[in-house]
């Protein structure tokens, strides 16, 4: 691994399922982030970890919840999908708060 | 709570003219990033701000934060094709998360 990654790539999901999307990174950055992007709304973040075993919440929390047990891995999980959660999804980290972001390539959701 | 703006939406400019973007904050910051997204990739940070007044350039690109830390700009000179993407500016207020504008799309006409 270089960098970080995300999976899937892509997913068509039905509504009201759980989905997990995957984020893994290994530069040993102490923060990470999950943002979506939505056309005209830019990036706006959903939860943020500032260091393994701590979270927060974001912009745009609803209907979303995250783990971060270890430094590399930071797993977003949609309880139940709603079509209103269709979107690209971006996973970034940081060696700390307040430095540059790397993304990953991405995961495009949508929700039926 | 702190919002970013950035003009114009969009913009079409024709190979070798010039471009500029405009990010205007809510609040005061503590610094600033500007990132560029290639057409179906993900945001490649390009560079921090953060004193007042400061301007950096990286070969054709200007950045300049503001007096005041509540806006920025970014202008490219004699635009190229591989300078399509579109560019966004976050800003964040010491302490807490930064916060991304809805950011330019430029497009540039060969």
């Amino acid at each position: 691994i270089a960098g970080i990654t995300q999976a899937p790539t892509s997913q068509i999901l039905a509504a009201g399922r759980r989905m997990t999307l995957r984020c893994t990174q290994d530069m040993r950055h102490n923060a990470m982030y999950w943002y979506r992007q939505d056309l005209g709304l830019g990036l706006r973040l959903i939860h943020y970890s500032n260091t393994a075993g701590t979270t927060g919440k974001g912009e745009v929390p609803d209907g979303y919840s995250v783990s971060r047990a270890n430094t590399d891995d930071f797993p977003l999980t949609l309880a139940s999908a709603v079509p209103s959660q269709t979107s690209v999804y971006f996973c970034a980290s940081s060696v700390g708060t307040g430095n540059e972001q790397f993304f990953g390539p991405g995961t495009r959701l949508t929700v039926l | 709570g702190q919002q970013v703006m950035q003009i114009p939406q969009y913009q079409h400019v024709q190979e070798g003219e010039d471009f500029t973007t405009y990010c205007n904050s809510s609040t005061t910051l503590s610094n600033i990033q500007w990132y560029k997204q290639r057409p179906g990739g993900h945001p490649v940070f390009l560079i921090q701000l953060v004193k007042s007044g400061e301007v950096k350039k990286q070969k054709r690109l200007t950045f300049q934060f503001g007096e005041a830390k509540k806006n920025s700009s970014l202008h490219i000179t004699a635009t190229q094709t591989t300078d399509v993407g579109t560019y966004f500016c976050a800003g964040r207020v010491y302490g807490q998360n930064f916060v991304f504008g809805p950011g330019t799309r430029l497009s540039v006409l060969p």
